[in-house]
């Protein structure tokens, strides 16, 4: 069965270094979303992409953030410079279609220390 | 702003009984709602997707209800087994968004 795939699975950064989280979503999918979960908190929402552009993104998603889909396969998210509170699991999503079900992958822990 | 809770935050019963898991939003302007399982360090595998026009959808031991006009919708595991044990989590979509609100997940553990 297809399915959502990240790596790394654990990355570990120091502050003020940036970082490269990627993603490769299900092959047929034209949506494509990220969000991250604060350890003990919920599920949040961070940005959403579509025929190479945002559609949309929440509040989180600031100027230090940064989305892409360098090749036909690969869809990244970018920190430019890691702070303390953007320790988190962060879990890729893609979907066939606008509103469709979303299939999640496994997630990578991003510790900044 | 949309808000989304679930009741109750930890649930543990034995082996072979029938459950339900409760989840509630603030807002009834929803696309659609769809349930999650949440295994300890793992990603989110997907249940159910329930639409807005409809009033439940059912996979297997699973079953999910919704009640738009109430901000409710209920997940009916029947015949636990201890594989269930996990956080399940409900996500909603507004009727203009494409991201989901997820609520804080019900913590469920299944005793052999």
């Amino acid at each position: 069965e297809p399915e959502v795939t990240q790596t790394p699975s654990h990355q570990v950064t120091q502050m003020g270094q940036e970082v490269i989280l990627r993603c490769v979503p299900i092959s047929n999918h034209l949506y494509f979303y990220w969000y991250r979960q604060i350890l003990g908190q919920k599920v949040e929402f961070l940005v959403s992409f579509y025929n190479n552009e945002i559609s949309e993104k929440s509040e989180i998603f600031d100027d230090q953030f940064s989305v892409e889909r360098p090749d036909g396969s690969n869809f990244t998210l970018k920190i430019r410079s890691t702070k303390l509170e953007d320790s988190a699991m962060y879990f890729c999503a893609s979907s066939e279609r606008r509103l469709y079900e979303q299939y999640f992958g496994p997630g990578t822990r991003l510790t900044v220390t | 702003k949309q808000e989304v809770t679930q009741i109750p935050a930890a649930l543990s019963v034995p082996e072979g009984e029938n459950l339900v898991l409760n989840c509630s939003f603030t807002d009834s302007a929803i696309y659609n709602l769809q349930w999650f399982r949440q295994d300890p360090g793992k990603g989110l595998t997907s249940l159910l997707l329930i639409q807005s026009s409809q009033r439940e959808q059912t996979s297997g031991r699973l079953n999910a209800s919704l009640d738009k006009s109430s901000g409710r919708s209920t997940l009916y595991i029947a015949a636990s087994q201890p594989g269930d044990s996990a956080t399940y989590l409900c996500a909603v979509r507004g009727n203009y968004g494409q991201n989901f609100v997820f609520g804080p997940g019900t913590r469920l553990s299944v005793l052999p």
